[in-house]
């Protein structure tokens, strides 16, 4: 059974950083790639930032591009997303999602976490 | 960056009811289309990739279509464990970002 837990989700100050976690379970880790996504309070999905399988590749969302990395270590079926310069406006609940394969180009997130919650504030 | 735009946002239906979601891009995504179903509390799920496929599990009632720019979601016949949020998302260019939702309501 596929299992995605996401960790590390915290209250944080404005301009400090956190770094989040998805152990990954169920699955072969490195044949796939992930991608993070979040979702704000009452909103709707953002997609934040994905890598491919051997992180060859990566790309993020224009709104955390130069704050958030980020990475995986297929030894340890883990992804992870390493978030600087926090703002109030990354307050939401983070997914970590699986792709259907080593790309996400042209395919789907077939498999979710439940998601760990960053607040933003002072 | 491509633009996904669902109409409605809100939607009242009863059960039985034959419904039908719209999510346009602003340009062609050819057929690199999905679309998740989120309940509150939930996590997303996979109901439709490449714009028509079924996802193992998913029940037959749900049905996609659409290439290009212009998509649709329908569900022939509303079921009670269908109210949700839908939303479409394309991952044709790098920045796979979704549409704003659609919220399935009970009428």
């Amino acid at each position: 059974e596929v299992q995605l837990v996401e960790s590390g989700g915290d209250l944080v100050q404005p301009g400090r950083s956190l770094r989040l976690s998805c152990a990954a379970s169920g699955f072969t880790f490195d044949d796939y790639a992930m991608h993070w996504v979040r979702q704000a309070p009452g909103k709707g999905l953002e997609w934040v930032s994905g890598i491919n399988w051997n992180s060859g590749s990566t790309a993020y969302a224009d709104s955390v591009k130069g704050r958030f990395t980020i990475s995986r270590d297929n030894a340890k079926n883990s992804l992870y997303l390493q978030m600087n310069s926090l703002r109030a406006e990354d307050t939401a609940l983070y997914y970590c999602a699986k792709c259907s394969t080593i790309t996400c180009y042209k395919q789907y997130f077939d498999y979710w976490g439940q998601g760990t919650l960053v607040t933003v504030s002072s | 960056d491509i633009q996904m735009t669902q109409s409605p946002s809100s939607l009242s239906a009863s059960v039985g009811d034959r419904v039908t979601i719209t999510c346009r891009a602003s340009q062609s995504i050819s057929n690199y289309l999905n679309w998740y179903q989120q309940k509150p509390g939930r996590a997303p799920k996979l109901l439709i990739y490449a714009a028509s496929s079924l996802q193992s599990g998913v029940p037959s009632r749900f049905g996609g279509s659409g290439s290009g720019t212009d998509f649709t979601l329908t569900i022939s016949s509303l079921q009670p464990e269908d109210f949700a949020t839908y939303f479409c998302q394309q991952t044709y260019i790098s920045t796979y970002n979704f549409g704003q939702g659609t919220k399935l309501e009970s009428k």
